[in-house]
């Protein structure tokens, strides 16, 4: 079966530097996502990797490896409106995104 | 640009009666699709439409139908709706259905079925 997991629940200080992973197990593999969705809104788009290694975005950076079936999104200099759940999806081989459950980040000042 | 809309925002409806989301995109994506998002779970399709005039089923179509007559718009309907169709419903599009396109979704429906 296909699977996505990633931490329910996560706690960080404003200012400080926190990681989400995501390990994934699917039929095929055509990318990863990363999304952000505050509470009671729809999802945006974060993140994409296909390749392995870092992509860097401003305060956001996303790490991919393949062989491990692992990412992680990295959040910087966390500011409160950072409070949200985080989702990690993977693109399968029929080009259809699995999602994981999300996590959800408590950011206390 | 309204992006992609949905509606209603939000829905009471009485377990065996019918009903159609609504979603309509102004962005000329190819793709669109409907989702369901359940407190513990994670975003589950219902239904897709790589282009117009298609249609596929996801992972959870049981229950749910959809029509894509136009590139614009991508009804979903609950033909007789059941108390486990209780979620928050998120319709998306994106350019393709390729690799590398970011889907854009919708602000949601919540709907309840009692």
């Amino acid at each position: 079966g296909q699977n996505i997991d990633q931490p329910t629940e996560m706690t960080a200080t404003e200012g400080a530097i926190v990681q989400i992973n995501c390990t994934y197990q699917t039929s095929g593999f055509n990318g990863l996502f990363w999304y952000q969705q505050h509470a009671g809104e729809a999802p945006t788009f974060l993140s994409y990797n296909v390749l392995d290694g870092l992509e860097e975005k401003g305060r956001f950076s996303s790490f991919l490896s393949r062989s491990k079936g692992y990412s992680y999104l990295l959040l910087k200099e966390l500011q409160m409106k950072d409070s949200a759940s985080y989702l990690c999806a993977v693109m399968d081989s029929n080009y259809q995104l699995i999602w994981g459950a999300g996590t959800k980040l408590i950011i206390k000042p | 640009t309204a992006g992609i809309t949905q509606a209603p925002t939000s829905q009471i409806l009485a377990a065996g009666r019918s009903m159609t989301l609504r979603c309509t995109q102004d962005m000329r994506h190819n793709a669109m699709y409907w989702y369901r998002q359940d407190l513990g779970l994670g975003l589950r399709l219902i239904h897709y439409s790589n282009t117009a005039g298609t249609t596929g089923k996801g992972e959870v179509p049981d229950g749910y139908s959809v029509s894509r007559a136009n590139t614009d718009d991508f009804p979903l309907t609950l033909a007789s709706a059941v108390p486990s169709q209780t979620s928050v419903y998120f319709c998306a599009s994106s350019d393709s259905a390729g690799d590398n396109n970011e889907q854009f979704f919708g602000p949601g429906t919540r709907l309840t079925v009692l």
